[in-house]
């Protein structure tokens, strides 16, 4: 059965470094997400793309982040400058359709900022 | 506002016991809803799903969740409770124009032997 995979499992960081998640969708998939989960707190929604272009963001997709699809395949979160708090689990999710239908969620990048 | 409420943090129950966990929307029209379930470490797997018709909807691993309009739930059930169940899980609902889920605070499911 396809799914999403994500690369690394686990990142370690310094603060203010930049830091780039990956992501590989699932091929068929036009509509791609990310979402983060801080330590004990929920699920919450970053960014959706689509057609090679954010299509929606929450408050939290400051300046500091962008999200790319740079060859087809894989789809990229990039924080410019972390800071302690984008300690977070980052999931990235691919659907075929945007509503309604079944988003699927890779196993996360677990993300330490020192 | 739309959103997605699991009143209950953490639940408890024995291994082959029923389960229920709550699950409250509130939305304007009919939402499809989600349950997602995630095991310590590991990423969001979903249970199952509703978008219409049929309100008792059935996922795997055994579960099952039933819509209610007249209460705004979307609960999720198991009639006998496996230790592996052990997990925390996740109502999900439509939380923008592009697809994009909000999810409530999930609940943490301990089994005891």
């Amino acid at each position: 059965e396809p799914e999403v995979t994500q690369t690394p499992s686990h990142q370690v960081t310094q603060m203010g470094q930049e830091v780039i998640l990956r992501c590989v969708p699932i091929s068929n998939h036009l509509y791609f997400y990310w979402y983060r989960q801080i330590l004990g707190q929920k699920v919450e929604f970053l960014v959706s793309f689509y057609n090679n272009e954010i299509s929606e963001k929450s408050e939290i997709f400051d300046d500091q982040f962008s999200v790319e699809r740079p060859d087809g395949s894989n789809f990229t979160l990039k924080i410019r400058s972390t800071k302690l708090e984008d300690s977070a689990m980052y999931f990235c999710a691919s659907a075929r359709d945007y509503t309604p239908d079944t988003q699927y969620f890779g196993p996360g990048t677990r993300l330490t900022v020192l | 506002a739309q959103s997605v409420t699991q009143p209950d943090i953490h639940i408890t129950v024995s291994e082959g016991a029923s389960l229920e966990l709550r699950c409250n929307y509130s939305y304007g029209a009919t939402p499809y809803l989600f349950w997602y379930v995630q095991s310590p470490g590991q990423g969001l797997q979903l249970l199952l799903k509703y978008f219409s018709g049929d309100t008792l909807v059935q996922g795997i691993k055994g579960f099952e969740a039933e819509f209610k309009r007249s209460q705004s739930s979307f609960n999720l059930r198991k009639p006998s409770v496996h230790w592996s169940d052990a997990a925390e899980y996740f109502c999900a609902g439509p939380g923008g124009s592009q697809g994009n889920l909000i999810f409530g605070k999930g609940t943490k499911l301990s089994v005891k032997p």
